[in-house]
C-alpha cells in the first residue's frame, strides 16, 4: 500500500523565519511530488511540484527531491502569518499516473 | 475566468436518504476527479474522468457511490442510502493534464445525521 507521511504539527515558526517543511514516500516507484496549501476550512491550492532530484525554486519556495531517501520537502524562506496553513504533500508513480496518494498534511503556524 | 464550481455547498441529511453533489469543472478542462476529505484525514481519491475514456473508478469505497460525466463537462457523484461514515468534504478538481489534480472547487460539506 502507498503510502505519504508528513508530521502532523503544528509546526511554529516566528516570522522572518524558515520553515521546513518534510514528506517521506513508500513506492519507489514514484515520480512526481507536490506540494498544496490549504487554509482552514478551504480547499487545496497547488503551489509546487518536482520531478527530478534536488531544489526547485519558486519565489520564498523551494522543494527539495531525494528519490534514493525517497524524502521531499518544502522550504519557505521568510515566513509570513498569511502562510500559516495546512501543508499536503503528494506523490503519484509512474508516468501517466494521474492518482494521487496525499499525506495527512502538516499545520504550519507563523507567530508574528 | 471561473474556477471549479461544486454545489450544494454544504448538505446535511438523514441517515438512509440518497444525496447528489455537482461539479463543474474550469471550461475545457478535460480531466475531472472526485476526492473526499474526512475531519483530520488526508484526501482519499474516489473517481477520475478524463475525456470520453470510461473513468476509473477503483477509488470508490462502496457500491453506494457511483458518479457520471455528462457530456464531458459537468458531474455528478450520487451516495445511496447514505450512512454516517460518508460525512465528510467531497472535492472536485479539474485540469488540463492527466497527472493529477490542479485547480479544486471548494468543495461540498456533507454530514450525515
Amino acid at each position: 500500500q502507498k503510502e505519504v507521511e508528513q508530521n502532523s504539527g503544528p509546526l511554529s515558526v516566528p516570522e522572518g523565519a524558515i520553515a521546513s517543511l518534510n514528506c517521506t514516500y513508500s513506492d519507489r516507484g514514484s515520480q512526481s511530488f507536490f506540494w498544496y496549501r490549504q487554509y482552514s476550512g478551504k480547499s487545496p491550492e497547488l503551489i509546487m511540484s518536482i520531478y527530478s532530484n534536488g531544489d526547485k525554486e519558486d519565489g520564498r519556495f523551494t522543494a527539495q527531491l531525494n528519490k534514493a531517501s525517497q524524502y521531499v520537502s518544502l522550504l519557505i524562506r521568510d515566513s509570513q502569518p498569511s502562510d500559516s496553513a495546512t501543508y499536503l504533500c503528494a506523490v503519484n508513480s509512474g508516468a501517466g499516473s494521474y492518482q494521487l496518494t496525499f499525506g495527512k498534511g502538516t499545520k504550519l503556524s507563523v507567530i508574528p | 475566468g471561473a474556477g471549479v464550481s461544486q454545489s450544494p455547498s454544504n448538505k446535511v441529511t438523514e441517515k438512509g436518504k440518497d444525496v447528489e453533489l455537482r461539479c463543474d469543472p474550469i471550461s475545457g478542462h478535460t480531466a475531472l476527479y472526485w476526492y473526499r476529505q474526512s475531519l483530520g484525514q488526508g484526501l482519499e481519491f474516489l473517481i477520475y474522468f478524463q475525456g470520453n475514456s470510461a473513468p476509473d473508478k477503483s477509488g470508490l469505497p462502496s457500491d453506494r457511490f457511483s458518479a457520471e460525466r455528462t457530456g464531458g463537462s459537468v458531474s455528478t457523484l450520487t451516495i445511496q442510502r447514505t450512512q454516517q461514515e460518508d460525512s465528510a468534504v467531497y472535492l472536485c478538481a479539474s485540469s488540463l493534464e492527466s497527472w493529477g489534480p490542479k485547480d479544486f472547487g471548494e468543495g461540498s460539506w456533507l454530514t450525515v445525521v
